[in-house]
């Protein structure tokens, strides 16, 4: 079974430019999750879709971050314009349904380095 | 107050000893609980999970939880090297949506 999928690996970009990061997540899974983690902090969940609806955005900086899920599969990470603070790796993670007993499985992570 | 909280370590043990890793959290209605491995520099993976009051056992890993308490802890029996991580602990709010990570615990095990 592929994991999850997510490009790029590693992202420089300088303050006030956009970035986008794309994620695939593990067949059938209909839940997906972005994460921001900063270096020595614990994962902060940004948005959860359920297939292509989003189920919770509320850690979500909507000013300047937007995510999509189309078809309920791929998803889209943006981030516009940038700061230097969003410097962290961004984790996309998914599951069969979104249950309390549900299992996350986490991609291997998108690491931004804003200068 | 932190809705997950973990002690951020170093936590030190030799290897063969028994590793306890301790977690609390705040929301009292919260349903499940989680234990992630994160190696330096690669992404959370699955160590187990557990959603009733006791202990859950999975090879050298046991799950203990108490919601009276709010308090969750993963024992690691025969620690090796191999196990220097750092451990998350996530809990799972009352309607399963939102997974809140706490800021993990550092462990080393010295060969």
């Amino acid at each position: 079974e592929a994991g999850v999928a997510q490009s790029p690996r590693y992202k420089i970009i300088e303050k006030r430019q956009s970035v986008a990061f794309w994620c695939n997540p593990i067949s059938g899974h209909a839940t997906l999750y972005w994460y921001q983690q900063i270096l020595g902090q614990g994962p902060k969940l940004l948005i959860q879709f359920q297939n292509n609806g989003v189920v919770d955005d509320s850690q979500l900086p909507k000013d300047r971050f937007s995510a999509e899920r189309l078809k309920g599969v791929d998803s889209t990470l943006k981030i516009q314009p940038a700061k230097l603070e969003d410097s962290a790796v961004y984790l996309c993670a998914s599951s069969l349904a979104g249950t309390y007993t549900d299992t996350q499985y986490f991609g291997p992570g998108t690491r931004l380095t804003v200068l | 107050q932190k809705e997950v909280e973990q002690n951020s370590g170093p936590l030190s043990v030799p290897e063969g000893a028994i590793a306890s890793l301790n977690c609390t959290y705040s929301d009292r209605g919260s349903q499940s609980f989680f234990w992630y491995r994160q190696y330096s520099g690669k992404s959370p993976e699955l160590i187990m999970f557990i959603y009733s009051n006791g202990d859950k056992e999975d090879g050298r890993f046991t799950a203990q939880l108490n919601k009276a308490s709010q308090y969750v802890s993963l024992l690691i029996r025969d620690s090796q090297p191999s196990d220097s991580a750092t451990y998350l602990c996530a809990v799972k709010n009352t309607g399963g949506f939102k997974t809140i990570f706490g800021a993990g615990t550092r462990l080393f095990v010295k060969a």
